[in-house]
């Protein structure tokens, strides 16, 4: 299995502050078609996991500007430009290229 | 508007079955792949079982695999799970989720709490 491993475990910010998510995967992630399917979660207190990211760093529909993904193989990172209140919560990647699905432990964005 | 409801969550003793299922609307079931995940209380996330769009290629995590049963009913848009010699351990909130290789939509989760 694929081991996504999310740095760090916590993440305190200054509002209006830039935040940085590391994620990195024990085998790369690019697919025999050519794709390296990572995806980043957010998940609010007390809601279901949204998606942010897919594909490494296509937008999902109603995300805003401030998240972007990066990176390819096995080393990826989520930016968010200006952490708001709104983005408090934990984020999460997720490795869509082989059977079983496998999610990093989680990085808590809270604010300072 | 994509909506996944949940359903057929609650308590159950240790080694007792339960079968949740997946209501969708607002978009074509039959075309798009199915998942479900689950949290433990105050935990991560924790993929368990995919389902391709026909229901021919069906993959678990090893963690309920002989356990649990992933199916689906394209001509009433939903998705089952039956778990069956449930554990302490199984005790999550259980969402299904739309997709294949990434998984763009959610329900809310519905809660199954394994405790005698």
């Amino acid at each position: 299995d694929i081991v996504m491993t999310q740095t760090p475990l916590s993440s305190p910010v200054t509002l209006g502050q830039p935040a940085s998510i590391s994620c990195r995967s024990s085998q790369s992630l690019v697919h025999s078609d050519g794709n390296t399917y990572l995806s980043w979660f957010q998940q609010r207190p007390g809601q279901p996991p949204r998606l942010l990211i897919y594909k490494i760093s296509n937008r999902f529909s109603g995300v805003p500007d401030r998240f972007s993904g990066s990176g390819a193989g096995t080393d990826f990172t989520l930016k968010i430009s200006r952490v708001e209140t709104e983005d408090v919560g934990v984020y999460y990647c997720m490795q869509g290229t082989q059977f079983p699905r496998t999610f990093g432990r989680g990085t808590k964005v809270e604010i300072k | 508007e994509v909506q996944l409801v949940e359903s057929g969550g609650g308590l159950v003793q240790p080694g007792g079955s339960l079968r949740l299922s997946c209501a969708a609307s607002g978009f074509t079931f039959k075309s798009y792949e199915m998942n479900w995940v689950r949290q433990s209380p105050g935990k991560g996330l924790e993929w368990l079982s995919y389902i391709s769009v026909s229901g021919g290629t069906i993959y678990y995590a090893d963690s309920v695999k002989g356990r649990f049963t992933v199916s689906r009913d394209n001509a009433n848009n939903s998705l089952h799970l039956q778990m069956d010699s449930l554990r302490a351990e199984d005790t999550a909130v259980y969402y299904c989720a739309r997709g294949m290789t990434t998984l763009a939509y959610w329900g809310q989760g519905t809660l199954v709490t394994v405790s005698s």
